[in-house]
């Protein structure tokens, strides 16, 4: 069965520095993944996804992740966060299944603390 | 633009009693599908519907029914609630097959606790 791991529940952090927010997944065969966020007392929003084509994909406020399929990881990486980015990030996985039904698994989240 | 509309926000329930929480979208999706959240254990689909008239089961189905009568709407129905359906329930949309795989488009959740 497919599970995803972040072994970080919660990555504490001072505003400007960088961060890396870490998801391994368990696969042998082609995955998509992604990364979703959640603000507070938000729903999840997707921020962005590796389908194929380059492993290095960024999202549109500074965000990128490495699809690295030898290490079977997905970390999420900022050069310098902002105290907005403080929210729960979610990697999730699943198998390529033609034009139907993409069902994820998600992993158990990591909560980006932000403080001045 | 509202997006994917949950109804209630918050709701008690006593063990054994029944509701019903609301989904709707107004983005003309195909996909629709219900998750629960709980502390360490991330998301986990209990239903699913690629179009009206079909739905299908998730990974936790078990005492949750789902109908799908339209496009626009995809209720959660728990028959009689337990302490362990205590959980915050999210509903979302995706295009369907002309859409991008796995872009998924939230609701604001629904908090259920039971007693």
């Amino acid at each position: 069965a497919q599970s995803v791991t972040q072994l970080d529940s919660q990555v504490p952090v001072f505003e400007e520095a960088p961060v890396e927010l870490r998801c391994n997944y368990s696969s042998s065969v082609s995955v998509y993944l992604f990364w979703y966020v959640q603000y507070p007392n938000q729903g999840l929003q997707l921020l962005l996804k590796y389908l194929s084509g380059s492993t290095l994909v960024e999202s549109i406020n500074g965000f990128e992740a490495e699809f690295n399929k030898s290490q079977t990881s997905f970390h999420l990486r900022k050069p310098s966060v902002h105290i907005s980015d403080t929210a729960e990030y979610f990697c999730a996985v699943s198998y390529p299944r033609g034009t139907g039904f993409q069902k994820l698994v998600f992993g158990t989240g990591t909560r980006l603390l932000v403080s001045p | 633009n509202a997006g994917v509309t949950q109804t209630p926000k918050f709701q008690v329930l006593k063990t054994g009693q029944s509701m019903t929480l609301q989904c709707a979208q107004d983005m003309n999706h195909e996909y629709m599908s219900w998750y629960r959240q709980d502390p360490g254990m991330g998301l986990r689909l209990i239903h699913y519907s690629v179009g009206a008239g079909i739905t299908d089961q998730g990974e936790v189905p078990n005492g949750y029914n789902v109908s799908r009568s339209t496009t626009e709407d995809f209720p959660l129905r728990l028959l009689s609630a337990a302490p362990s359906q205590t959980s915050v329930y999210f509903c979302a949309s995706s295009r369907g097959p002309s859409g991008r795989p796995g872009e998924l488009f939230f609701g604001e959740g629904s908090r259920l606790t039971v007693l």
